[in-house]
């Protein structure tokens, strides 16, 4: 069974510069999860989609921050202008059913580094 | 307002040592709990969980149980190998059924 995927594996960009990545969730998982994980923390969700509907999006920077799951499989989050402290790494995690002690998979994450 | 408390890092220790990790939560409610490993270069793994008091959760040698009356899910290994070192997450995942992960404690076994 494939995994989570995620690209680029790997973004440097400019503050103030726009910058997007790309997850595919694992086939059949209705749930999926953006986190950011800064260096020396633990991760911090930033938006879950049950299908391509928004459960909860309370910690997403609306302000420069965006995300969309179109279909209920494939999602893309989307930062608007960059900010040096938006430096991290971004992990996409997506599970078969909402919330319950449902495991999350995993992907690599992509890591961005803000100049 | 909901957290996870981990010991920090670096752990180091020789191959063979025995191993815990310290994780606290508080409780609000009865959450379950996780143990998520990450290896370098990949993505989070989940180790090991529990979902209520008393409960042992275990895998690959390692275990933690669920205690209730102090709040706690420590992770234990009583063998560790070079192939250990990570790093490893303590999470709860709470009644909004989100997920708070502690900060992450870098384990490096030398051999």
């Amino acid at each position: 069974e494939a995994g989570v995927a995620q690209s680029p594996r790997y973004k440097i960009i400019e503050k103030r510069q726009s910058v997007a990545f790309w997850c595919n969730p694992i086939s059949g998982h209705a749930t999926l999860y953006w986190y950011q994980q800064i260096l020396g923390q633990g991760p911090k969700l930033l938006i879950q989609f049950q299908n391509n509907g928004v459960v909860d999006d309370s910690q997403l920077p609306k302000d420069r921050f965006s995300a969309e799951r179109l279909k209920g499989v494939d999602s893309t989050l989307k930062i608007q202008p960059a900010k040096l402290e938006d430096s991290a790494v971004y992990l996409c995690a997506s599970s078969l059913v909402k919330g319950g002690i449902d495991e999350q998979f995993f992907g690599p994450g992509t890591r961005l580094t803000v100049l | 307002g909901d957290s996870v408390t981990q010991m920090e890092g670096p752990v180091t220790l020789s191959e063979e040592a025995f191993l815990t990790i310290n994780c606290t939560y508080t409780a609000t409610g009865y959450p379950s709990l996780f143990w998520y490993v990450q290896y370098p270069g990949e993505g989070l793994q989940l180790l090991l969980k529990a979902t209520k008091a008393d409960d042992k959760g275990s895998n690959k040698g390692f275990e933690a149980t669920y205690r209730k009356e102090t709040t706690s899910f420590h992770l234990e290994k009583g063998s560790v190998q070079v192939s250990d070192s990570a790093v490893y997450f303590c999470a709860r995942l709470g009644g909004t059924y989100k997920y708070i992960f502690g900060t992450g404690t870098r384990l490096k076994v030398l051999a």
